[in-house]
């Protein structure tokens, strides 16, 4: 099936330990994306590759580290986890651009992350 | 600084009703909107998406408007059901960066 799919589905903690979370997609798009749904369900852009290059690096601690080793792949790290970190993160990808501005933004179901 | 702003935060309406959900964006720089239906612990699943260049766009039940000059876009549902229960989030993708904003969005409770 065509999709956005993240792995793992659940992924519960201690503080202090490194996790990541990895994103496939194969919508054929050049961008993809690391959103933050937080407790009150607020979305929040994290970081965006395209074609392999950082181009949105919203303020986030760089505990979190994005790595796309090619356009169909965007994982993510987060060193030394704190409570604060739990949240729903969310994949995503889109084209870039396109003359029409039809590009829709694909979810992957998205990563529960709690941290004890 | 960009924002989208979703009214109303929750709504709660019996079977049957036609129902409008609004949202509205400080910039009228943007590239397109897309309107998603978000159930309780699941995914994104995109409902429309309205070009900038376009006024609305409809699917089934449902119909979505653009208005850049105001800031707003609203989302209509006619005759709604127990099964549109769900979370409906806006989200604004704007030129210049190509970042998509996404309002808090508005939880729909439809009564059977």
């Amino acid at each position: 099936d065509t999709a956005v799919s993240q792995t793992p589905k659940y992924l519960v903690t201690q503080m202090g330990n490194d996790k990541s979370i990895k994103c496939e997609q194969n919508l054929g798009h050049d961008t993809m994306y690391w959103y933050k749904q937080d407790s009150k369900k607020f979305l929040k852009i994290m970081f965006s590759y395209n074609n392999k290059e950082l181009i949105i690096n919203e303020t986030v601690p760089n505990r979190f580290s994005p790595k796309s080793p090619d356009k169909a792949h965007l994982n993510l790290h987060i060193n030394s986890l704190e409570l604060g970190d739990s949240a729903v993160y969310f994949c995503a990808s889109s084209q870039y651009r396109s003359h029409s501005g039809a590009n829709v933004l694909t979810f992957g179901a998205g990563s529960r992350l709690t941290v004890l | 600084k960009q924002e989208v702003t979703q009214i109303p935060a929750a709504l709660s309406v019996p079977e049957g009703e036609n129902l409008v959900l609004n949202c509205s964006f400080t910039d009228s720089a943007i590239y397109n909107l897309q309107w998603f239906r978000q159930d309780p612990g699941k995914g994104l699943t995109s409902l429309l998406l309205i070009q900038s260049s376009q006024r609305e766009q409809t699917s089934g039940r449902l119909n979505a408007s653009l208005d850049k000059s105001s800031g707003r876009s609203t989302l209509y549902i006619a005759a709604s059901q127990p099964g549109d229960s769900a979370t409906y989030l806006c989200a604004v993708r704007y030129t210049g960066g190509f970042k998509t904003i996404f309002g808090a969005g508005t939880r729909l409770f439809v009564k059977a």
